[in-house]
């Protein structure tokens, strides 16, 4: 069972570069996610969809995009890379509604560095 | 703004004993609430669910409990053992928009 792959794994980038982190599932679920780690800081919520087609901003969507491809991909793009976006990026993806005591998967994470 | 709080932030404790990791949410609009272990370089694993309809959660050596009345969810580790050293996250499912809020997490490290 893959679950949530996300690539690349390591990237480092120099400021102003641009770059898109891919991600994807194979549980078909409908709701997907891209979180930042940050040291200290837990898990905060970049960008999500909760279905094809929808995407919404999390709690700091700022200098990112995303595109919700099809139900099983979702990337994250940074268009102008900054050294506050250097963090640890993860994916995940959860089943129908926080009603039906959905589990949610991540995938292993994506370091990325910008110098 | 929605909050989750761990409290400790770290702990270190010898193996065998038993212990509790505290998490506190502020929003009550959380529904559900979801414990994870990260272990270094790694994802995230879910550990335990706790749905709004119920108090606890038990798996093994775990067992998490829920009281969305005062905003406090513990997860009690018993006889703890080195291989439990990892970092445990608490996080809160948001009832509107299918959205998980985490807390910061507490670092535990188990000395043989």
């Amino acid at each position: 069972n893959a679950g949530v792959t996300q690539t690349p794994k390591f990237q480092v980038l120099k400021t102003g570069q641009s770059m898109t982190l891919q991600c994807a599932q194979d549980m078909n679920h409908n709701s997907m996610y891209w979180y930042r780690q940050d040291p200290g800081m837990g898990l905060r919520l970049i960008y999500y969809s909760a279905s094809e087609g929808t995407t919404d901003k999390g709690e700091v969507p700022n200098g990112y995009n995303v595109s919700r491809l099809n139900k099983r991909e979702f990337s994250l793009r940074l268009e102008s890379a900054a050294p506050s976006q250097t963090s640890v990026y993860f994916c995940a993806s959860s089943g129908p509604t926080v009603y039906s005591g959905n589990t949610i998967y991540f995938g292993e994470g994506s370091w990325l560095t910008v110098v | 703004k929605q909050e989750v709080t761990q409290i400790p932030a770290a702990l270190s404790v010898p193996e065998g004993e038993n212990l509790v990791l505290n998490c506190s949410f502020t929003d009550s609009a959380i529904y559900n609430l979801q414990w994870f272990r990260q272990d270094p370089g790694k994802g995230l694993t879910s550990l335990l669910l706790i749905q709004s309809s119920q108090r606890e959660q038990t798996s093994g050596r775990l067992n998490a409990s829920l009281d969305k009345s005062s905003g406090r969810s513990t997860l009690y580790i018993a006889a703890s053992q080195p291989g439990d050293s990892a970092t445990y996250l608490c996080a809160g499912w948001m009832e509107y928009g299918n959205k998980l809020v985490f807390g910061a997490g507490t670092i535990l490290r188990v000395k043989s």
